[in-house]
C-alpha cells in the first residue's frame, strides 16, 4: 500500500521569512496531492492540490512541487504569517480502475510556528 | 446548501457501550471517506463510499466497526464494543463526483471511551 513520509515534524519560523514541508509517497500510482491546513480543534481545509501531470503550482503566497521521478512534493510558503501557524498534512491518493479512490493517505503533519 | 455536517460533536462512551456517528455530506456529493484521526497524528483512512457503494472498507481497523450509506447520502459509522484505544477523532469528508477533487472535511466526532 501507499506509505506517505513528511517531514519535518515542527518547523518554526520567523513572520516574513519562508517555510516548507517535504512529503514523498511511494506508490507510482498515486496522482493526487493535496495539502490541508488544519487548526487546533478544527476541520482539514484544502490549501493546495496538484495533480501528477503537473510540476508545479502557484496560488499567492502558496507553491508546491511535485517530482513523479523521486516521489516527492513539497509546500512552499512565502512571506510567512502569524495565522499560518498551524499544522499541515500532506496526502496521495490513487484512482480505483473503476474510477473514483481508494486509500486516501495522509501524511503524519508538520506543525507551523510563525513568531511575530 | 451547507457544508458536510457530523453529529453528535462530541461524544463519551464507556468501554463497551455502541456508538453510532453521523455524517450529512454536501448534497449531490458522489463520494465520502470515513477518517480516524489521533491526536497529534494524520487522519487515517478507513473506508470509502461512492454512492451507496461501499468500494474500500480495508482500513477499518477490525470488525467491531462497520459503515453504512444505505441511500447514498447519510452515512453512518457504528463501532461495536467500544475500546479505549478507539478514542479519537472521527472525520467524514466528502467529494463532488467520484473521480479527483476536493474533499470538504466535516467538523468530526470527538470520541472519548472511558
Amino acid at each position: 500500500g501507499e506509505n506517505v513520509e513528511q517531514h519535518p515534524s515542527t518547523l518554526s519560523v520567523q513572520e516574513g521569512d519562508s517555510a516548507v514541508i517535504k512529503c514523498t509517497y511511494s506508490d507510482s500510482a498515486s496522482n493526487y496531492f493535496p495539502w490541508y491546513k488544519q487548526e487546533l480543534g478544527k476541520r482539514p481545509q484544502l490549501i493546495i492540490d496538484i495533480r501528477s501531470n503537473v510540476g508545479e503550482k502557484k496560488d499567492q503566497r502558496i507553491a508546491v512541487t511535485l517530482n513523479k521521478t523521486a516521489k516527492h512534493f513539497s509546500l512552499h510558503i512565502t512571506e510567512t504569517q502569524p495565522e499560518d501557524s498551524a499544522v499541515y498534512f500532506c496526502a496521495a491518493l490513487k484512482p480505483l480502475v473503476s474510477g473514483g479512490y481508494q486509500k486516501v493517505t495522509f501524511g503524519t503533519g508538520t506543525k507551523l510556528q510563525v513568531i511575530p | 446548501g451547507a457544508g458536510v455536517s457530523q453529529s453528535p460533536r462530541y461524544k463519551v462512551a464507556k468501554r463497551g457501550q455502541d456508538v453510532a456517528l453521523r455524517c450529512d455530506p454536501i448534497s449531490g456529493h458522489v463520494s465520502l471517506f470515513w477518517y480516524q484521526q489521533a491526536l497529534g497524528q494524520g487522519p487515517e483512512f478507513l473506508t470509502y463510499f461512492q454512492n451507496e457503494a461501499q468500494l474500500d472498507k480495508s482500513g477499518l481497523p477490525s470488525d467491531r466497526f462497520f459503515a453504512e450509506r444505505p441511500e447514498g447520502s447519510v452515512s453512518t459509522l457504528k463501532i461495536q464494543r467500544t475500546q479505549q484505544e478507539d478514542s479519537a477523532v472521527y472525520l467524514c469528508a466528502s467529494i463532488e463526483g467520484a473521480s479527483y477533487n476536493e474533499q470538504f472535511f466535516g467538523p468530526g466526532t470527538r470520541l472519548t471511551v472511558l
